[in-house]
This record gives structure tokens, sequence and C-alpha cells, in this order.
């Protein structure tokens, strides 16, 4: 079985802090694709990025950045100079190749940032 | 613009009531899920479906049945209502054989049983 857990239930920040949010999974599969996800306010799931379990390199995309680590089975999350904008729950999910393509996720992590 | 609908943004219902959530994708994808949120649990899977007629249980399928007759639509149902039931319910779907790719959610149902 898979798992995900997303330690920090809820983070708050001020604008231009940088933030981690942290990811551990459990999985016996070899082959897997690891997620991030926005969920905003408004309540729909934004994708963010997607990993593969044979691909360790590290990703930038604007102010965010990932950091995979299989020795550790982590996949954080860094949001460089945080906006308000940021302000949103963020999912942290697991998908294996055996297991009829659903996602496991994680219990997700309340984001805040003050101005 | 691809696109899944949920038919309903909130709904209240009465303990020991039938509800229907419904759940409509236009991108022509063989799978379709059905997740509760809840606070610190995530987004728990509760039934999916590969196919037309097909279904599996997922994580917490108790309290719960699903219908796929056409190849878009992916109903919920909630046989008998109950407080406990009270959650965000979302939507997904993707493209058969298509593992960690395209995954699409619904602006999600909030549910309310009193």
């Amino acid at each position: 079985a898979q798992k995900v857990t997303q330690a920090q239930t809820e983070i708050s920040v001020v604008e231009k802090e940088d933030v981690t949010l942290d990811c551990v999974y459990e999985t016996r599969d070899t082959t897997y694709y690891l997620f991030w996800y926005k969920q905003p306010p408004s309540g729909e799931l934004v994708f963010l990025i997607r990993r593969n379990s044979f691909d360790e390199q590290n990703e930038i995309s604007g102010r965010y950045s990932w950091n995979f680590q299989k020795s550790t089975s982590s996949f954080n999350f860094t949001i460089t100079a945080s906006q308000v904008v940021d302000s949103a729950v963020y999912f942290c999910a697991l998908s294996v190749t055996n297991a009829g393509n659903m996602l496991t996720f994680g219990g997700g992590t309340r984001l805040m940032v003050k101005p | 613009d691809v696109k899944v609908t949920q038919s309903s943004r909130y709904l209240v219902k009465r303990t020991g009531e039938k509800v229907f959530l419904e759940c409509v994708q236009d991108m022509d994808h063989e799978n379709m899920f059905w997740y509760r949120q809840d606070p610190g649990l995530g987004l728990r899977l509760i039934y999916f479906s590969y196919d037309v007629k097909m279904k599996e249980k997922g994580d917490i399928p108790e309290g719960y049945s699903v219908s796929r007759e056409k190849k878009e639509r992916f109903s919920l149902i909630l046989e008998s209502a109950s407080t406990n039931q009270t959650s965000m319910y979302l939507c997904a779907s993707n493209r058969q054989g298509a593992v960690g790719y395209g995954y699409t959610f619904g602006s999600g149902t909030r549910l309310t049983v009193v």
C-alpha cells in the first residue's frame, strides 16, 4: 500500500519569506510518480508538478522549486519570496503503475501568506 | 478548455435521504474517480471506474455506491445520507494507461447532511 505524509498541517509566513512544504512518501513499487497540487479557496485542484521515480533532478519553475530525494523518500516543495496569492492548501500525491491509476494524497498543508 | 464538471457546488441534505452527486467529463477519459476531502486527512479515494459499467472500491467505499452508464458520466450515490458524510467531494478523470499523467479535477461539491 502507498502512503503520503505531510507533517505540516498549517504554515503561516509573511510575504516575501521563503517557505518549504515537506512531503514524505512510502511505496514498495520501483516505478511511481509524485505530484504537487494547489487548492485555492475556489476548491479546484491545480496541478503544479509531476516527477517520475527515475528522475531525481530537482526542478525550478519561477518562484517554485522541488527537491526529490529517493534516499529519504521525500519530495519537498519550496516557494521563494512568497506572495499573498500563494495562500492555499497544497497536496502532495503519489501514483504507482500497478494500482489502477489512482492518486494517494497526503493530508495537505494549509499555507497562509500574510501581507 | 477540457473540463470535469460537478453538477452542484453546494448541497444540503437531510439524514436518511438518498443523494446523487454527478460528475461529467468532456475529455473522453476512460478512468474516473471520486474522492472525499476532509481537513487533515487529505483526499481519500471512495470509488473509481476504468470503463463504462465497471467500478472498483477505493479506500473508503462504505456507505457509498457509484454508477457509470455512460463514459462521460460518473455518479456517486449516498444510499442513506448520514451526518458523518458531510464533506467535500471531488471528481477526477484521466486516460487509461496514462499513469502519472493528465488527472483533471472538478471544482468539488460541498455536501452538508443535517
